[in-house]
């Protein structure tokens, strides 16, 4: 089974500090992404990658910036973390042709 | 007009009923097709995909109808523990591009 592993369940940070949301992942997968969940807006898109530092803006990419620097780490910055940024934070991974999304368990991020 | 809807219900149901959603998509280049099961403040779990002639997994059976655009889930003999939120997920054949429906809560009661 593939595994995707988000470093941290529940986090809570103070407006301005620096936040880092660590995803692994253990299939060797080419794609990762990140998403953000909230109620009414669904899952959108905040950054993809389709290979080691590689990366794409996704639907809503302001505030946030990632890094991959290897295949299986996909690490979500938020820069200055204020608090409309508290969100369910869902990391997954992808192999192309048409194979699914695999989600990590999210990361139920609080900015106060 | 959204990518991918769904009816958000809820649908609530007894215990043992047969149970269907659909769920319509707008893009008729779209190519893969997916149901996911997410349980409260949980993360969205693959539950089955969807192919061309259809498909089962148990009592979980997968539909897809090109021709009107929409993919169907039923769920036949409900449990207690089929009751979340199922999310149909929508690949439009770019590796980035998935689209997600708002998902449709199921209540199953005893």
């Amino acid at each position: 089974d593939v595994k995707v592993t988000q470093s941290s369940r529940y986090l809570v940070k103070r407006t301005g500090e620096k936040v880092f949301l660590e995803c692994v992942q253990d299939m060797d997968h080419e794609n990762m992404f990140w998403y953000r969940q909230d109620p009414g807006l669904g899952l959108r898109l905040i950054y993809f990658s389709y290979d080691v530092k590689m990366k794409e803006k996704g639907d809503i990419p302001e505030g946030y910036s990632v890094s991959r620097e290897k295949k299986e780490r996909f690490s979500l910055i938020l820069e200055s973390a204020s608090t409309n940024q508290t969100s369910m934070y869902l990391c997954a991974s992808h192999n192309p042709h048409r194979s699914p999304l695999h989600f990590g368990n999210g990361t139920r991020l609080t900015v106060t | 007009r959204k990518e991918v809807e769904q009816d958000p219900g809820p649908f609530n149901v007894p215990e043992g009923a047969t149970v269907a959603f659909n769920c319509t998509y707008s893009n008729s280049a779209s190519q893969s097709f997916f149901w996911y099961r997410q349980d409260c403040r949980k993360e969205p779990k693959l539950l089955m995909s969807v192919y061309s002639s259809g498909n089962e997994d148990g009592r979980f059976t997968a539909q897809l109808n090109r021709a009107s655009q929409y993919i169907s889930l039923l769920i036949r003999d409900s449990k207690l523990s089929d009751s979340a939120t199922y999310l149909c997920v929508v690949n439009m054949g770019n590796f980035n591009k998935f689209y997600f429906g708002s998902g449709t809560k199921l209540n199953v009661k005893p």
